[in-house]
């Protein structure tokens, strides 16, 4: 198994301004995700985060809204620019070991006011 | 095109026993994954089936039939903890997983 620690847990930003979401795993994964999830609706994926690489979007999400980097592999951060109150959900970094479970981080829930 | 299905949201009584079904359409099949989701919280894992039949954990239990696309979560002696979201998900390639709307389970005393 392993451990994500992912922060902020929650933040409350205004329009126009772009928050960056970190998530470390405490050992080396395959894989990475980000995802959104709106309050009582299932997982959305923004992207699949690649180690030394551009991420690889889902259709509906664009580098310039969602950038993504993951230069090693155990950290990845999502940045949400030039917000509106349209972003406001819950963020979650997920992990895969192998070809073992997925793994998520404890969330980030955001406002946009 | 990739489709997965599991009812809204149950109801069901403590102590008693409760199946969650789930049907998947999908491109790809490389395993079948349970998550349980408390409000608030992020996913924690549960299950993982890859072969047809039964795989048991405790309370908990999961079936599949992948000539069907058919999966279930068995819950036995329910408990008010497990008031939660209970979301499907199918691994159709190598790692990525699809998702299922999720299924609200409520757990009346």
């Amino acid at each position: 198994s392993a451990v994500i620690s992912q922060k902020p847990s929650r933040d409350i930003c205004q329009r126009g301004t772009s928050l960056t979401i970190q998530c470390q795993v405490d050992s080396q994964v395959t894989m990475m995700f980000w995802y959104r999830q709106q309050p009582g609706q299932s997982l959305t994926l923004i992207a699949t985060a690649n180690q030394g690489s551009e991420a690889t979007y889902e259709s509906g999400f664009v580098i310039d809204k969602f950038p993504i980097s993951r230069p090693n592999l155990t950290f990845s951060t999502l940045t949400v620019s030039n917000m509106s109150p349209e972003d406001s959900s819950i963020y979650l970094c997920s992990a895969i070991k192998g070809d073992t479970e997925a793994f998520f981080g404890q969330g980030t829930r955001l406002t946009v006011v | 095109g990739q489709n997965i299905d599991q009812p809204t949201e149950m109801t069901a009584t403590e102590g008693a026993i409760v199946q969650i079904n789930c049907t998947y359409q999908t491109s790809g099949f490389n395993g079948l994954f349970w998550y349980q989701q408390h409000a608030g919280e992020a996913p924690t894992f549960l299950s993982y089936n890859v072969l047809d039949g039964l795989e048991e954990k405790g309370r908990f239990s999961s079936f599949l039939s992948r000539s069907k696309g058919y999966s279930y979560l068995l819950l036995k002696e329910l408990q008010m903890k497990d008031s939660a979201s209970y979301l499907c998900a199918v691994r159709d390639g190598d790692y990525q997983l699809i998702w299922g709307a999720g299924t609200k389970l409520i757990i009346k005393p």
